[in-house]
């Protein structure tokens, strides 16, 4: 069975500073990564993928499959970066689409 | 305005009660899902489907059921087999596994 694991509840950074949010996923097939943000009495919304490899608001995020793992990082934080973050492994179902399982995700508050 | 619409916002329902959440998208997207998501656990999916008139358990669908009757159309129902229904629900719909979610604003229910 999958499973993404977030180790950190709450990460506290000082505005300027690196941020990084660690995901670590286990799944026997080949994984798609998401990773989606909640800001603060807004609805969750994607932020970025794996397969696309792009990079949104600044932050980045690399598909390490020896270590199965998918942090998230952004070099300097930005105050409107505090939010929480889920991250999100789909697995492809018979028929075309797919189910995601979230990990419990990382409070990220950025401290002026 | 493309989107998910979740109503009502907020719920109360008494012991006993069954209560029927309602989820409505006009993105046309084939597949939806149904989560739940509680302090410190995440996001854990309840129910899911891929096409109209299909729909598959989730991780804990347990005091749970749902039809999808149309495309757009994906209500939950909790029922008072549900032991411990206060949460917050959040439906979903995706156009494809490699284009992640767009979630509803969510509705929080409470036992009263």
């Amino acid at each position: 069975a999958q499973r993404v694991t977030q180790p950190e509840k709450l990460l506290s950074v000082f505005k300027g500073a690196p941020v990084e949010l660690k995901c670590n996923y286990s799944y026997s097939g080949s994984p798609e990564l998401f990773w989606y943000v909640q800001y603060s009495r807004q609805r969750l919304q994607l932020l970025l993928r794996h397969i696309s490899r792009e990079s949104i608001k600044g932050f980045t995020a690399d598909l390490n499959k020896g270590e199965t793992s998918f942090h998230l990082k952004k070099p300097f934080a930005q105050e409107e970066d505090s939010a929480m973050y889920y991250c999100a492994l789909g697995v492809i179902l018979t028929g075309g689409g797919n189910k995601l399982t979230f990990g419990t995700g990382t409070q990220l508050k950025v401290e002026l | 305005d493309g989107g998910i619409t979740q109503s009502p916002k907020y719920l109360f329902r008494k012991e006993g009660q069954n209560v029927t959440l309602s989820c409505e998208q006009n993105l046309n997207h084939d597949a939806m899902y149904w989560y739940r998501q509680d302090p410190g656990q995440g996001l854990r999916l309840i129910y899911y489907s891929q096409i109209v008139n299909d729909f598959q358990k989730g991780d804990i669908a347990e005091g749970y059921s749902v039809s999808r009757e149309k495309k757009e159309s994906f209500p939950l129902t909790v029922t008072s087999a549900q032991k411990n229904p206060t949460a917050f629900y959040l439906c979903a719909s995706s156009m494809g596994s490699l284009y992640g979610y767009t979630f509803g604003s969510g509705t929080r229910l409470t036992v009263v």
